[in-house]
């Protein structure tokens, strides 16, 4: 399975851009990067994905450097409901199946 | 469009027991996999049920079961708890392409006394 690495926690101002990044260096060519969050105690939330080029969505974007070893989430402007856990996901292909290995994810703490 | 919803929301058992966890997709989606949640562990992948089979399936001993119903519901079902078991159990949805996106669900918090 393709590992993800990403800063155990971050802060980030109320109205600031958060950015967090995400190590996946063993990805492979047709593997989709994806982006949870998960609010204490509730269903991780499906935030963007992407495979190769940048998205953008009415939550967030997505930067994903070319050789695709590393990615960037970012929340453009932060408020206190965006604190929460974020995973970064690559996520597994199994034939027809697939699943998602979720890592131990960044705490993003936004504050006032 | 509704979501994923899951029934119960809480639930008390004591050991030995066994419990069944219902999980509801969304409209139009035939896929649902089940994972755990447990502070030591993480979230970890249950199994996948597609069109009433499973395709999927992670590494959990075999007292971890499940189903799903011609309307794509689903059913995972826990049997002889243990204190281990105690967890949120999340449910995720998606059309059933191996790309398509999952959906998760609020989660049932189980508690094994």
């Amino acid at each position: 399975d393709a590992k993800t690495t990403q800063p155990p926690s971050m802060d980030c101002a109320e109205g600031r851009a958060a950015n967090l990044p995400c190590n996946h260096s063993t990805i492979s060519g047709n593997e989709y990067v994806y982006w949870y969050r998960q609010i204490h105690s509730q269903g991780p939330q499906y935030i963007i994905h992407g495979l190769k080029n940048n998205e953008t969505n009415e939550m967030a974007s997505l930067i994903i450097t070319e050789d695709r070893k590393s990615s960037t989430l970012i929340l453009p402007h932060a408020t206190l409901r965006d604190t929460a856990v974020y995973y970064c996901i690559v996520r597994v292909e199994t034939g027809t199946a697939s699943k998602l290995t979720f890592g131990t994810g960044t705490r993003l703490q936004v504050t006032l | 469009k509704a979501g994923v919803t899951q029934t119960p929301r809480y639930l008390i058992k004591t050991r030995g027991q066994q419990v069944t966890l219902s999980c509801s997709p969304i409209s139009g989606h035939r896929s649902v996999s089940w994972y755990q949640q447990t502070p030591g562990q993480g979230l970890q992948f249950l199994f996948e049920y597609f069109s009433e089979t499973q395709r999927n399936k992670g590494n959990f001993p075999g007292r971890f079961s499940g189903r799903q119903f011609s309307n794509s519901r689903s059913e995972m079902n826990v049997s002889t708890l243990e204190l281990g078991d105690s967890a949120l159990y999340l449910c995720a949805s998606s059309r059933g392409d191996h790309t398509d996106t999952q959906y998760f669900g609020p989660g049932t918090r189980l508690t094994v006394l």
